[in-house]
C-alpha cells in the first residue's frame, strides 16, 4: 500500500523553537489529518482538514490543506517538552462512511534538546 | 468513560502459534480497523469492518484473520502464516457521521520468539 512522503524524518530542536513538517503525495486527498503518537501509545488526532486551502489552528499548532490537495503542512510554535513524540500525517480520499481508508505518512520524530 | 480498549498491552508468543489480539469499544462506533506499525514506518491497514458480520481486507491482510460478531468487538488473529508478526498493532474505531475521525486504542506490542 502507498505511504505518504513525510519530511523531515526527525527533528532536534531547542525548547521554544518553532517546528515545521510536511507531507506530500502523488495522489489527491479530500481530507488531511495530523496525529501525534507518544512512545508505546496509540496516535491522537491533533488537527483535521477538510477543504483545499483550509488553514486550521489548535493552540500552538497550525496546519494547512494544500491547494493542490496533494500536500499538507503542520507548524508548532514555541515548542515545549510535551511536544516530543512522533507526528504522522494521514490522507483520505473519500470522506463518506463506507469508504474510509487512511494512508499514513512515515512520521516525523520530534526531539527537544535540553 | 467511553473509549477503545486493546488488550493485552504486551504479548509474547512462540513462532508457529496463532495469537488473538482483543479490541473493544463502547463508543457505539460502526467502523473498526486494525493497523500494523513497524519501527520508522507509518501505520498500514490490515483489516477493516464497517458493520457487524462484515469486514474487508486492507493493504497487508495476508497471515491475519478477523471477525466482527458484535458491534463492540473486532478481534485480530495473527496466524502462523504471517511471516514477520512481531510489530505494534493498533485498533481504531470511527463513527458513521460525516467529518468525524477515528479514535485509536493504546496498542498491543506482539513479540514472536
Amino acid at each position: 500500500g502507498q505511504q505518504l512522503n513525510q519530511s523531515p524524518q526527525s527533528m532536534f530542536i531547542q525548547e521554544g523553537e518553532d517546528v515545521s513538517m510536511n507531507c506530500t503525495s502523488s495522489s489527491i486527498f479530500n481530507t488531511w489529518l495530523w496525529y501525534k503518537q507518544d512512545p508505546g501509545e496509540g496516535p491522537v488526532l491533533l488537527i483535521a482538514l477538510y477543504k483545499a486551502g483550509e488553514l486550521t489552528s489548535n493552540g500552538r499548532l497550525t496546519a494547512q490543506f494544500g491547494i493542490t490537495r496533494k500536500d499538507s503542512f503542520l507548524n508548532i510554535s514555541a515548542s515545549i517538552p510535551s511536544d516530543v513524540g512522533i507526528y504522522f500525517c494521514a490522507g483520505r480520499r473519500v470522506s463518506n462512511f463506507g469508504n474510509e481508508k487512511l494512508t499514513f505518512g512515515t512520521g516525523t520524530r520530534l526531539t527537544i534538546i535540553p | 468513560d467511553g473509549g477503545i480498549t486493546q488488550s493485552p498491552k504486551y504479548l509474547f508468543r512462540k513462532e508457529g502459534q496463532n495469537v488473538t489480539l482483543s479490541c473493544e469499544q463502547n463508543l457505539n462506533h460502526d467502523a473498526m480497523y486494525w493497523y500494523r506499525q513497524d519501527p520508522g514506518q507509518g501505520l498500514r491497514l490490515i483489516y477493516y469492518s464497517q458493520i457487524v458480520n462484515d469486514f474487508q481486507k486492507g493493504d497487508i491482510a495476508e497471515g491475519y484473520s478477523v471477525s466482527r460478531e458484535k458491534k463492540e468487538s473486532f478481534p485480530l488473529t495473527v496466524t502462523s502464516a504471517q511471516k514477520n508478526p512481531t510489530a505494534f498493532y493498533l485498533c481504531a474505531s470511527k463513527s458513521a457521521q460525516l467529518n468525524t475521525e477515528a479514535f485509536f486504542g493504546q496498542g498491543t506490542r506482539l513479540t514472536v520468539v
